[in-house]
């Protein structure tokens, strides 16, 4: 079992639709919590990050975490064609110690 | 101001070949990440530089790699002796320091024929 698991997709939705991305994960240890979206060849962009349990709320997106499950999600409200990319989840105990990614959710919204 | 730049955008190479890659941070940066992204993947780490030193070298998957940042700023990744199992996205990341947000740069496309 890999420590970040992500369903690859692809997950194709109509314009306006809520869409929903999920990550579970293995260790405990982890306390910071991101999601990156990356176009087609180009590097990964930071879209929320979040500390510990919790909802955050950044225009049009939502992250949740729980640590409980073991769960995060990001939830995107009215998707917009240009919302189509890879949605990576990422994590880290802190520190110094490296980002754990997800494999990303390929997302199409169609207009 | 300018991001994380990497160069060059796209390497082909042969097997058995030696390459390098070359990766400029958001100036005033003094930690630098090096990820491989295969296709359909996430990005796995390699190496985090922590100012001249490489503080985690955990990730390289074996001694033809390699990675210098000799003035704590450009880092170079060496591999030497390369297999076509090593064609993938480079990415590189750079952050004010450890635990902090990373900023990633474009990657370099090595493909190894």
């Amino acid at each position: 079992q890999k420590e970040v698991e992500q369903d690859p997709g692809p997950l194709s939705v109509p314009e306006g639709a809520i869409v929903s991305l999920n990550c579970t994960y293995s260790n405990s240890a982890f306390q910071y919590f991101m999601w990156y979206r990356q176009y087609s060849r180009k590097g990964p962009e930071l879209l929320m990050y979040t500390y510990s349990s919790g909802n955050k709320e950044d225009g049009r997106f939502t992250a949740q975490v729980d640590k409980s499950s073991k769960y995060i999600s990001l939830f995107i409200r009215d998707s917009q064609p240009s919302d189509s990319a890879t949605y990576l989840c990422a994590m880290s105990d802190g520190g110094n110690t490296p980002l754990v990614f997800g494999k990303g959710t390929r997302l199409s919204v169609i207009a | 101001g300018a991001g994380v730049s990497q160069t060059p955008s796209n390497k082909v190479t042969e097997k058995g070949k030696y390459v390098e890659l070359r990766c400029d941070p958001i100036s005033g940066h003094t930690a630098l990440y090096w990820y491989r992204q295969s296709l359909g993947q996430g990005p796995e780490f390699l190496i985090y530089f922590q100012g001249t030193g490489a503080a985690d070298d955990s990730g390289l998957p074996n001694d033809r790699f390699f990675a210098v940042r000799p003035e704590g700023s450009v880092s170079t990744l060496k591999i030497q002796r390369t297999e076509r199992g090593d064609s993938a996205v480079y990415l590189c990341a750079s952050s004010s320091g450890p635990g902090e947000t990373q900023y990633f740069g474009p990657g370099t496309r090595l493909l190894v024929l």
